[in-house]
């Protein structure tokens, strides 16, 4: 399996407040991914990056903004949760444009 | 209209049979295509790539056709195993990744 770890696991939060989760690669590689996933829609890109303080936006990027200081972190923060943001939240990472490892997501829980 | 559509399921079929889904995508200038496999609240796992001339990994075929714009998978000799959700993804440019909502199948003993 590939090396990526997402921390927290889980998380509960209330609305309004700041989160950040974090998505941490041992692969080395060039390119990481921030997703959302949610019944009834396939998997939804948030940001991703294509290098260290190379970032862009997906299709649902609004709340979300990101980070990445070094190749193994890539960060996501929420500014201000919203229950709307309540979700799976999954970190991929791919060394080349195409083929994507995931990392095991985080539940995050909008109260 | 969504960019990629999966028939969500479920498939029920018994052990050892042979299953077949399809996927569709509505952008013809689509460049690459996957398929993977999801278990219950798991990360989504890279099973196959699908390539134009179609491809085989064991019991399982990929197959692409440009023309009708969709992709498949078939399983053959189903395993208990085999049960979980399977997605499709498609892409245009790098870095736009379009994936199905998945299409579930339970293998019964």
């Amino acid at each position: 399996d590939a090396g990526i770890t997402q921390s927290p696991r889980h998380k509960v939060t209330e609305t309004g407040t700041p989160v950040t989760l974090r998505c941490h690669q041992t692969e080395n590689h060039r390119y990481m991914y921030w997703y959302r996933q949610d019944p009834g829609h396939g998997l939804r890109l948030i940001h991703y990056s294509y290098g260290v303080k190379d970032t862009d936006k997906g299709e649902v990027s609004d709340g979300y903004s990101v980070s990445r200081s070094k190749t193994e972190d890539f960060l996501l923060t929420l500014e201000s949760a919203t229950s709307s943001q309540t979700s799976v939240y999954f970190c991929a990472i791919s060394g080349d444009l195409y083929e994507q490892y995931f990392g095991p997501g985080t539940r995050l829980t909008v109260t | 209209r969504k960019e990629v559509e999966q028939d969500p399921g479920p498939f029920n079929v018994p052990e050892g049979a042979t299953v077949a889904f399809n996927c569709t995508y509505s952008n013809s200038a689509s460049q690459s295509f996957f398929w993977y496999r999801q278990d219950c609240r798991k990360e989504p796992k890279l099973l196959m790539s699908v390539y134009s001339s179609g491809n085989e990994d064991g019991r399982f075929t990929a197959q692409l056709n440009r023309a009708s714009q969709y992709i498949s998978l078939l399983i053959r000799d189903s395993k208990l195993s085999d049960s979980a959700t399977y997605l499709c993804v498609v892409t245009l440019t790098g870095n736009q990744f379009y994936f199905g909502t998945g299409t579930s199948l339970t293998v019964i003993p």
